[in-house]
């Protein structure tokens, strides 16, 4: 099974960057994914890992460190449209993903 | 548009009644899943099939049932509603492959009163 773990809730200034971070542990692990999820609708594929080490996205970011159970998503620049939940999910060699209870980032002007 | 159709949108339902949400992809995934998400717990995975003909339980099955007679469709079913079934479902598919990410349906609100 998995236990994954994040913020519940974090704020930040428009323009300003934001890291959630989302610690894991897995019986199995075969990758990492980050979904966002606007209020009222379904979530949307942000990032994957699998392998150590920073992805980069445009604006958004994912790292990962399997020996340490650990990764985060970095947000930069944000945008009031960034508000919304994020979701850490963690996929096993089942092909089966399981995903933490979300981090609820706003967006303050 | 090609995607995942999840019906009903919306449905209030008495309690001990059967019921089936629908899940039809066009995207030729072999894998689909069903996740229920509550309030602070996030997303529970149900049940999945990695391909038609199989499925298989995820973390809450109980009280659920689902069939995969085809690639495309994934229907879940209520055999006898309880309140705690009250959630907001999601249908996903995924081609399967290491960096297959999950495509999600626009999701069931189901009220069992």
């Amino acid at each position: 099974g998995q236990n994954i773990d994040q913020p519940t809730e974090m704020t930040a200034t428009e323009g300003a960057i934001v890291q959630i971070n989302c610690t894991y542990q897995t019986s199995g692990f075969n990758g990492l994914f980050w979904y966002q999820q606007h209020a009222g609708e379904a979530p949307t594929f942000l990032s994957y890992n699998v392998l150590d080490g920073l992805e980069e996205k445009g604006r958004f970011s994912s790292f990962l460190s399997r020996s340490k159970g650990y990764s985060y998503l970095l947000l930069k620049e944000l945008q009031m449209k960034d508000s919304a939940s994020y979701l850490c999910a963690v996929r096993d060699r089942d092909y089966k993903l399981s995903f933490g209870a979300g981090t609820t980032v706003t967006v303050r002007a | 548009i090609a995607g995942i159709t999840q019906a009903p949108t919306s449905q209030i339902l008495a309690a001990g009644r059967r019921m089936t949400l629908r899940c039809t992809q066009d995207m030729r995934h072999n894998a689909m899943y069903w996740y229920r998400q509550d309030l602070g717990l996030g997303l529970r995975l149900i049940h999945y099939s990695n391909t038609a003909g199989t499925t298989g339980k995820g973390e809450v099955p109980d009280g659920y049932s689902v069939s995969r007679a085809n690639t495309d469709d994934f229907p879940l079913t209520l055999a006898s509603a309880v309140p705690s079934q009250t959630s907001v479902y999601f249908c996903a598919s995924s081609d399967g492959t290491a960096t297959g990410e999950l495509f999600f349906g626009e999701g069931s609100r189901l009220t069992v009163l």
